[in-house]
């Protein structure tokens, strides 16, 4: 599975948009990107997933660039309770196990 | 559904004790993985399985043990405990078909090795 690259932390005004980003240059064509947020010590919860095309759920917005090294993940009226680590990974779904390393996320803070 | 469900929650072990961690899930997800997440640090892999009766290493084998007897649990066998093993654990599962789902992780088990 590629490696992430992504900033160790951010801060985001509530009510504003979010917007973190991730690099993964050595993607492969058939690996996917995800997102998950980690709250305090709970379990990661997934956010949402893509290929190569934009992607929107009731939870978020994922843009991926046109050559696929990198991607960001867009919340767009963040509020205190968003305050999560973010991981994003890339992985080769249906093969493997699909198995993924986590790196260390970005700590996203929402202000009040 | 309860989803993937751990126990126990919280642990204290002495050192050369031995304990399991029990995780099982109901959506019949092929899929099942170990993480632990030391402070302040990201989830490394420790074993993974892609069906019953089949398990392989991850990141972070050392010091573990798994088997996979049926789909629904996935228990990870520690044997001699040591303070390198304080951490939280996490247990998660996918599906394997051709929906390309993420993982639902359960809500982990603290682990101190005294």
């Amino acid at each position: 599975d590629a490696k992430t690259t992504q900033p160790p932390s951010m801060d985001c005004a509530e009510g504003r948009a979010a917007n973190l980003p991730c690099n993964h240059s050595t993607i492969s064509g058939n690996e996917y990107v995800y997102w998950y947020r980690q709250i305090h010590s709970q379990g990661p919860q997934y956010i949402i997933h893509g290929l190569k095309n934009n992607e929107t759920n009731e939870m978020a917005s994922l843009i991926i660039t046109e050559d696929r090294k990198s991607s960001t993940l867009i919340l767009p009226h963040a509020t205190l309770r968003d305050t999560a680590v973010y991981y994003c990974i890339v992985r080769v779904a249906n093969t493997n196990a699909g198995k993924s390393t986590f790196g260390d996320g970005t700590t996203l803070t929402v202000k009040p | 559904n309860a989803g993937v469900t751990q126990t126990p929650k919280f642990r204290i072990l002495k050192i050369g004790q031995s304990m399991t961690l029990q995780c099982t899930q109901d959506m019949n997800h092929n899929y099942m993985y170990w993480y632990r997440q030391d402070p302040g640090m990201g989830l490394k892999l420790i074993y993974y399985s892609v069906g019953a009766g089949i398990t392989d290493k991850g990141e972070v084998p050392n010091g573990y043990n798994v088997s996979r007897s049926t789909t629904e649990d996935f228990p990870l066998r520690l044997e001699l405990a040591a303070p390198s093993q304080t951490s939280v654990y996490f247990c998660a599962s996918s599906y394997s078909g051709v929906r390309q789902d993420g993982y639902t992780f359960g809500s982990g088990t603290r682990l101190t090795v005294v």
